[in-house]
């Protein structure tokens, strides 16, 4: 059973850079695309991007100049970096394995457990 | 970018009500919708993908349906544990948005 889980510094400067690790285990990496999303405090999700084990990615354009996501498969990791965060930054961020069925579609499925991320001096 | 609309936002019902949950998209999204629920503290669970689909596990009770513009998810018997916030999402075009959630309250 796939399972995700995340891992980075709980609090953030304004200004700088957040940086999260997603591990995954229990199943396989290559073949999948891995997903951030995130969850603002009492708000929505709102989907970040998504890489796959080549590095190959698709960004959320409300935040493409700021959203860098790299894949390291001797690890089974990927990670996300975004860059001059403010307040408005700070939620939940999870990482999620987006599954996609030819003719089908595509949906996140497991998702990580979430890193509470705040933004603030 | 495609808005995802719930009704409604929240919910009262019993243990044993047959309920329904409506998403909207703004613009026809073909059979492209996932639901999942989400319990307090934790991470999102799919439920269903492709507008009928149930994931793996989940339990009959939970269906859904609808196509283009217009899509519901009903639970035909609330169990204690059906007590959660739900949430469509649309992965017919970048970027992927959800719904703003429906939260299902005991009465």
């Amino acid at each position: 059973q796939v399972q995700l889980q995340g891992s980075g510094p709980g609090l953030v400067k304004p200004s700088e850079t957040l940086s999260l690790t997603c591990t995954v285990s229990g199943g396989s990496f290559s073949g999948y695309y891995w997903s951030w999303i995130r969850q603002s405090p009492g708000k929505g999700l709102e989907w970040v991007g998504y890489i796959d084990y080549t590095g190959s990615t698709n960004y959320n354009p409300s935040l493409k100049s700021r959203v860098t996501l790299s894949v390291d498969t001797s690890k089974n990791q990927f990670s996300l970096r975004l860059s001059s965060v403010t307040a408005a930054d700070t939620a939940v961020y999870y990482c999620a394995r987006r599954v996609a069925v030819s003719g089908t579609g595509n949906w996140f499925d497991p998702w990580g457990q979430g890193a509470l991320v705040t933004v603030s001096s | 970018d495609i808005q995802m609309t719930q009704s409604p936002s929240s919910l009262s019902a019993s243990v044993g009500d047959r309920v329904t949950i409506t998403c909207r998209a703004s613009q026809s999204i073909s059979s492209n919708l996932n639901w999942y629920q989400q319990k307090p503290g934790k991470a999102p669970k799919l439920l269903i993908y492709a507008v009928s689909s149930l994931q793996s596990g989940v339990p009959l009770r939970f269906s859904g349906s609808g196509s283009g513009t217009d899509f519901t998810l009903t639970i035909s018997s609330l169990q204690p544990e059906d007590f959660a916030t739900y949430c469509c999402q649309q992965s017919y075009s970048i970027p992927y948005t959800f719904g703003q959630g429906t939260k299902l309250e005991i009465k």
